[in-house]
């Protein structure tokens, strides 16, 4: 079983900055494409950013193209997502996620709440 | 872009019901199609991959048909456990993907 294990997260003004963090120990960690996808409240999914299993690529939607820079560290296992210029309706429970097509394992969110 | 669009919205049904929920898709892709479950206060979980293939441990009473532009996921005999949202994602443009506005499903 894979476990996916989240850090990071919390409350920010507008404008501020805050980096998330997803760790694994699965060894197979760098064979995948690593995502996060967030969840405003009482609202559905939306993906938010990809990155290859080797990094080199990455991938954002629109809406947060610019502020955000996904990254991972393969020694490490861990992947990252940097949000820079936040603005309030990125308030949302942020989810790391991998991929194989579909996203199979999950980390267990982490809220990210941007209010002055 | 490809968007995603489900129906209903929300349903109500009694327990040992058959329950089918609709995805489509803007434009053709193939089976490239995956269904989630996210019971309440919890995280997603994969159902189905490829529009019917069922992943490991999930439940028999839950199916997806379909290709192309048109998919369903059936739960043949519904059960209180089922209580949940369910999102279809669109898988096809990967490394970009798209999920569907999700259909809440509950206990009549």
């Amino acid at each position: 079983e894979v476990q996916l294990v989240q850090s990071g997260g919390g409350l920010v003004k507008p404008g501020g900055s805050l980096r998330l963090s997803c760790a694994t120990s699965a060894p197979t960690f760098s064979s995948f494409s690593m995502n996060w996808v967030r969840q405003a409240p009482g609202q559905g999914l939306e993906w938010v950013s990809s990155i290859s299993s080797s990094g080199a690529y990455t991938f954002y939607a629109d809406s947060v193209k610019g502020r955000f820079t996904i990254s991972r560290e393969n020694a490490n296992n861990s992947l990252y997502l940097q949000m820079n210029s936040l603005r309030a309706e990125d308030t949302a429970v942020y989810y790391c996620a991998r991929s194989r097509g579909p996203f199979d394992y999950w980390g267990q969110g982490t809220l990210v709440t941007v209010s002055s | 872009d490809i968007q995603m669009s489900q129906s209903p919205s929300s349903l109500s049904a009694s327990v040992g019901d058959r329950v089918t929920i609709t995805c489509r898709a803007s434009q053709g892709i193939s089976n490239h199609l995956a269904w989630y479950q996210q019971r309440p206060g919890r995280v997603p979980k994969l159902l189905i991959y490829a529009a019917s293939t069922l992943q490991s441990g999930v439940p028999f009473r839950f199916s997806g048909r379909g290709s192309g532009t048109d998919f369903t996921l059936t739960i043949s005999g519904l059960q209180p456990e089922d209580v949940a949202t369910y999102y279809c994602q669109s898988y096809n443009s990967a490394p970009e993907f798209t999920f569907g506005p999700g259909t809440k499903v509950e206990i009549k």
